[in-house]
Parts: structure tokens; C-alpha cells; sequence
């Protein structure tokens, strides 16, 4: 059974960096194709994918958000970490992971997700 | 980015009726389309993939059609457990969500 679940913290201030952790469980990131992503969701509005790192650590980010995104993985640890910088209101969601199968390019399944609040 | 575009944003239909919920695509995305439903508080669940291959445990009401530009999810007989907001999601080209089609109770 694959599961995932998001740890990390529930307030950040503007300007912060934040930092999220995907710890994942029944698959391992050393096998060939498959991935982790992450995907958020401001309340009440639509999902919205951010990045996704490969088994083979090559990462992808959404182009709106590159420039303030970073994706690691710990194999070792079954782990895969986001940072994101200059956290604003407008970053407030709940952040999910989710796993992209071999050969499977769509997300299944997901983590339960965490709530992050910006404050100003 | 490729845009996807989901219609109606509300739909509302009575228990036991059918529900089509469409999604377009700024460009083609062959069948590399998702569904997913979401209930409040819960994650996305995936229900099709390939645009309209069930994923597993999922019922056969569900149902996925399309290609292209042009998709459709059919429910085909709702069941108060299927109210909730679903998503399209391209993975042609990196990954893009519609913002979603809520199912609501007539």
C-alpha cells in the first residue's frame, strides 16, 4: 500500500521561507520513472501544480513559480522536501504530495494534504 | 502552459440522474487527461486516467470520453456519495488542473 503524507509548518510569516516535507511510504524513489509531486490548493479555489522530482533527481517546476521553488528528495529517508521563498498571503493552500507511477504520468495517490496561513 | 478549461463551474442534478461535466484544452493533449474527484477536506481521488481508462475501485458509472481539445466525464446514475468537485488534469505537457465542476444536490 503507497502512502504519503506532508508535514511541516501550519503558520509562516510574509517574506519567510517555507519548508515541506513528503515522507512516502509502499515505493521507492530509486525506481526508474517514478516521481513525487507537489500540488496545492487555496481555499475554496482549484488545484494547482507546483513541481515534481524524478528518480533519476531530475525536477520539474511549475514556469510562474520556478523562481522561488526548490525540490530535494532523500532516497535514504524516503523523503522529498519543498522550499518555497518569499511567502506572501496569496501563498496560503493546503499543500499536497502525490506520487507519479512508472509510466503512469498522472498523480495517484495523494497525500492527506497540510494547511499553510501566511500572515502579513 | 496549456489551459483547461472546465464547464459548468456548478451542476446541479437530483439522485439517480445522469451528470455531464466537460473539459476543453487550450491546445491538444491527446488522451493524456485525469479526472479527479474531491470531496471537502479529503484529497483528490483519482478516477480516470488516458481519458477514459477507470482507475481501480472505481465504479462503473463513471465514465470518461474524449481526445484532443474535448473531454467528458459521464456519471451515469448519481449516488449521494457523488456530490462533490471534479477536476480535469492535463499531463501532456508538465501538469494543469481545470478549475473544477461542482456537483451539487438539485
Amino acid at each position: 500500500q503507497i502512502t504519503l503524507k506532508e508535514s511541516g509548518p501550519t503558520l509562516v510569516k510574509s517574506t519567510q521561507t517555507l519548508t515541506l516535507t513528503c515522507s512516502f511510504s509502499g515505493f521507492s524513489l530509486s525506481t526508474t520513472g517514478v516521481g513525487v509531486g507537489w500540488i496545492r490548493q487555496p481555499p475554496g479555489k482549484a488545484l494547482e501544480w507546483l513541481a515534481l522530482i524524478y528518480s533519476d533527481d531530475d525536477k520539474r517546476y511549475s514556469p510562474s513559480l520556478r523562481s522561488r521553488l526548490t525540490i530535494t528528495k532523500d532516497t535514504s529517508k524516503n523523503q522529498v522536501v519543498l522550499t518555497m521563498t518569499n511567502m506572501d498571503p496569496v501563498d496560503t493552500a493546503t499543500y499536497f504530495c502525490a506520487q507519479k507511477g512508472v509510466s503512469r504520468n498522472w498523480f495517484d495517490p495523494w497525500g492527506q494534504g497540510t494547511l499553510v496561513t501566511v500572515s502579513s | 502552459e496549456i489551459v483547461m478549461t472546465q464547464s459548468p463551474a456548478t451542476l446541479s442534478v437530483s439522485p439517480g440522474e445522469r451528470a455531464t461535466l466537460s473539459c476543453r484544452a487550450s491546445q491538444s493533449v491527446s488522451s493524456n487527461l485525469a479526472w479527479y474527484q474531491q470531496k471537502p477536506g479529503q484529497a483528490p481521488r483519482l478516477l480516470i486516467y488516458g481519458a477514459s481508462t477507470r482507475a481501480t475501485g472505481i465504479p462503473a458509472r463513471f465514465s470518461g470520453s474524449g481526445s484532443g481539445t474535448e473531454f467528458t466525464l459521464t456519471i451515469s446514475s448519481l449516488q449521494s456519495k457523488d456530490f462533490a468537485v471534479y477536476y480535469c488534469q492535463q499531463y501532456h505537457d508538465w501538469w494543469t488542473f481545470g478549475h473544477g465542476t461542482k456537483v451539487e444536490i438539485k
